[in-house]
């Protein structure tokens, strides 16, 4: 069974600045994906941003990015020129791409408050 | 495009009393996931329907709770009798297939007392 750590509870960083959200992972498979959620006060979850295992070039999109470190499992997120829109509640989640039954489950991690202030 | 919808938002009932979650999925995605956070801990996987059939029920704590996904459309999550221990927030995400995204509803927010 896959699990996936987030060791920050809780981060905060000053408007303007960048922040990086730690995560880590538990695998015994070789292609997977990976995931950041972002869950804003309003409680609607929504996709930042996507990894594919076997692509060795880390994701980014716009002023998020991540460190994709497979043979280390771990996967941060990068929050470049951060807003008061980003603060919300970060999860990193494991999807295991293969067939059968657990297609598309995702296994999250405890998540991380992240505060933005101004 | 609608999103994914969840009723009621919240819901405080009494331990022992029946509730139903409804979850509207995007339409045209026939895969269909029910999580649940407890307060404190991480979202759990509780069950994934492809269309109406339950593809994989693994996460589902007990027979207390029953889901349903009548005609491959919307999906109910029933709790009966609830207890204490079945607080927390019920999320529900749909997923076309072929594709890796997964999109939630706001989630219901379930105190049991």
């Amino acid at each position: 069974a896959q699990t996936v750590t987030q060791s920050q509870p809780e981060m905060s960083v000053q408007e303007a600045e960048t922040v990086t959200l730690s995560c880590t992972y538990d695998t015994s498979e070789s292609n997977y994906y990976l995931f950041w959620y972002k869950q804003p006060p309003s409680r609607q979850m929504i996709l930042v941003i996507r990894q594919e295992a076997y692509k060795q070039q880390n994701a980014t999109e716009n002023r998020f990015s991540v460190n994709f470190q497979k043979a280390a499992k771990s996967f941060s997120l990068k929050i470049s020129d951060s807003q008061l829109g980003d603060t919300a509640m970060y999860f990193c989640a494991f999807m295991s791409p293969g067939g059968g039954t657990s297609y598309g489950k995702l296994t999250f991690g405890q998540g991380t408050i992240l505060t933005v202030h101004p | 495009e609608a999103g994914v919808t969840q009723f009621p938002s919240h819901s405080v009932i009494e331990k022992g009393q029946t509730v139903t979650l409804r979850c509207d999925p995007i339409s045209g995605h026939d895969n269909l996931y029910w999580y649940r956070r407890v307060m404190g801990k991480e979202i759990k996987f509780l069950l994934h329907f492809v269309k109406e059939s339950k593809q994989d029920e693994s996460g589902m704590p007990n027979n207390r709770f029953l889901a349903e996904r009548t005609g491959g459309t919307y999906s109910t999550l029933k709790v009966q009798p609830a207890e204490l221990e079945d607080s927390g927030v019920y999320f529900c995400a749909s997923r076309d297939t072929g594709n890796t995204e997964a999109f939630f509803g706001q989630g219901t927010r379930l105190t049991v007392v």
